[in-house]
């Protein structure tokens, strides 16, 4: 695997499921990002992990909850979601501290709820 | 806080004509700034980036300049392909809390090449 993964690409899930999305970096970066891409709107950030920090975006419902078990895994536990929560999350990693200062995306997991 | 303006879409060219696509930016201090592609069903790709003014990306035939005086990074083709079909997203990178850098984006522009 190269670049950033994400699965699943598609998911379908009720109002009363929990799921959980992952992502994987192959790049050697320190940092991991959440994004929600909705429908004739400006990319998102939800959260960040930089160097061990979490920085995240007050204005993300609760029902969403990241987890960094490492550098290179980022997870995004859903639940109780709501129909306008139905995006394209894009998952992307960084290396901070350095000069570089681009983000990578991976492909995007397609959620929709019904 | 920052904020990017980009030309609203859609866009539609014939190939092989010229592409221009506005993006001004508002933001204190010295961001980088980036021009990002997103092909139907993928995640968005980094096309080009610079870094301090003056500076020019280029890549894949796209160029952009850095231009401070006027807040702008206008993306440009000289000769568009079918193939350039894709949402155009310009972002600048900026830090924020702690060591996190955070990039903001514009909203994006649809391009859509005829052949």
């Amino acid at each position: 695997e190269t670049g950033v993964t994400q699965t699943p690409r598609h998911l379908v899930m009720g109002m009363t499921n929990k799921k959980s999305l992952k992502c994987e970096q192959h790049l050697g970066h320190n940092a991991m990002y959440w994004y929600k891409q909705s429908a004739k709107k400006p990319l998102e950030l939800m959260f960040v992990y930089s160097l061990e920090e979490r920085v995240e975006n007050n204005s993300v419902p609760s029902r969403f909850s990241p987890e960094c078990p490492n550098s290179s895994h980022l997870f995004l536990h859903l639940h109780t979601l709501q129909p306008e929560d139905s995006a394209l999350y894009l998952c992307a990693s960084s290396q901070e501290g350095g000069r570089a200062d681009e983000q990578y995306f991976g492909p995007g997991t397609r959620l929709t709820v019904t | 806080g920052n904020s990017v303006t980009q030309m609203e879409g859609p866009v539609t060219l014939s190939e092989e004509a010229f592409l221009t696509i506005n993006c001004t930016y508002t933001a204190t201090g010295y961001p980088s700034l980036f021009w990002y592609v997103q092909y139907p069903g993928e995640g968005l790709q980094l096309l080009l980036k610079a870094t301090k003014a003056d500076d020019k990306g280029s890549n894949k035939g796209f160029e952009a300049t850095y231009r401070k005086e006027t807040t702008s990074f206008h993306l440009e083709k000289g000769s568009v392909q079918v193939s350039d079909s894709a949402v155009y997203f310009c972002a600048l990178s900026q830090f924020s809390s702690g060591s996190a850098r955070q990039l903001t984006f514009g909203s994006g522009t649809q391009l859509t090449v005829l052949p």
